[in-house]
């Protein structure tokens, strides 16, 4: 099992264009949750999905992210139009239904914005 | 609403000597606490649970709930212990998952 898998690994943009990040969780993981890490906030809960349905996005900063989760084994995060504030490291992980805790983490995208 | 605190952002300990990593959350319910861990260059993965009162590494956490604290404590920090750990707080009926900002562990040869 090659785990969850992220794409791109690196990404750099200039300020206004679209970014899309991308997730492929565990195989028969029922939750799937999108981070984002930077130095002053540490690990921030952006989104996450139960079932492919959004539970809780109040961590999305603001209207430019969205996410996706057409099906149980893709989802996306959307930066449009980015900003260099957005500059972050952003990890998607995922987890088993009754194995609350443990996440397993893809490799992250950095994105940096110019 | 729940939060998860980490005082230190960067804790530097001569190797050999004890580590303690402190952790305090805020959490209206029930505690489910976790160590996760990132050595340089790997994933981000989880270190401990609190429920299953283990020793992983020869770390060991004890849920304090008197003090809604949770630290991460080793007796003899190995250069191998060099990482960035997080605890984590699981929280609500979807077991949403919320992450403290990190310490950076630095064990001195």
């Amino acid at each position: 099992d090659a785990g969850v898998i992220q794409s791109p690994r690196h990404e750099v943009t200039e300020m206004g264009q679209e970014v899309t990040l991308r997730c492929k969780p565990i195989s028969g993981h029922d939750y799937l949750f999108w981070y984002r890490q930077t130095m002053m906030r540490g690990l921030e809960l952006l989104i996450y999905f139960n079932n492919n349905v959004p539970i809780d996005d109040s961590g999305m900063p603001e209207d430019r992210f969205s996410a996706k989760m057409p099906n149980a084994s893709f989802s996306t995060l959307k930066i449009q139009p980015s900003e260099p504030r957005d500059s972050a490291v952003y990890f998607c992980a995922s987890r088993r239904q009754g194995r609350a805790g443990e996440l397993f983490f893809g490799e992250g995208s950095r994105l940096t914005v110019l | 609403a729940q939060r998860v605190t980490q005082p230190e952002k960067l804790l530097s300990v001569f190797k050999g000597a004890p580590v303690e990593l402190k952790c305090n959350y805020s959490y209206s319910g029930s505690p489910e606490l976790f160590w996760y861990v990132q050595y340089s260059r790997q994933r981000l993965q989880l270190l401990l649970r609190h429920i299953s009162r283990e020793s992983i590494k020869g770390f060991t956490a004890d849920l304090n709930k008197g003090e809604t604290s949770f630290h991460l404590k080793k007796p003899f920090a190995q250069e191998e212990d060099s990482a960035m750990y997080y605890c984590a707080l699981i929280s609500g009926g979807y077991q949403k998952v919320t992450f403290g900002i990190g310490t950076k562990l630095q064990v001195i040869p």
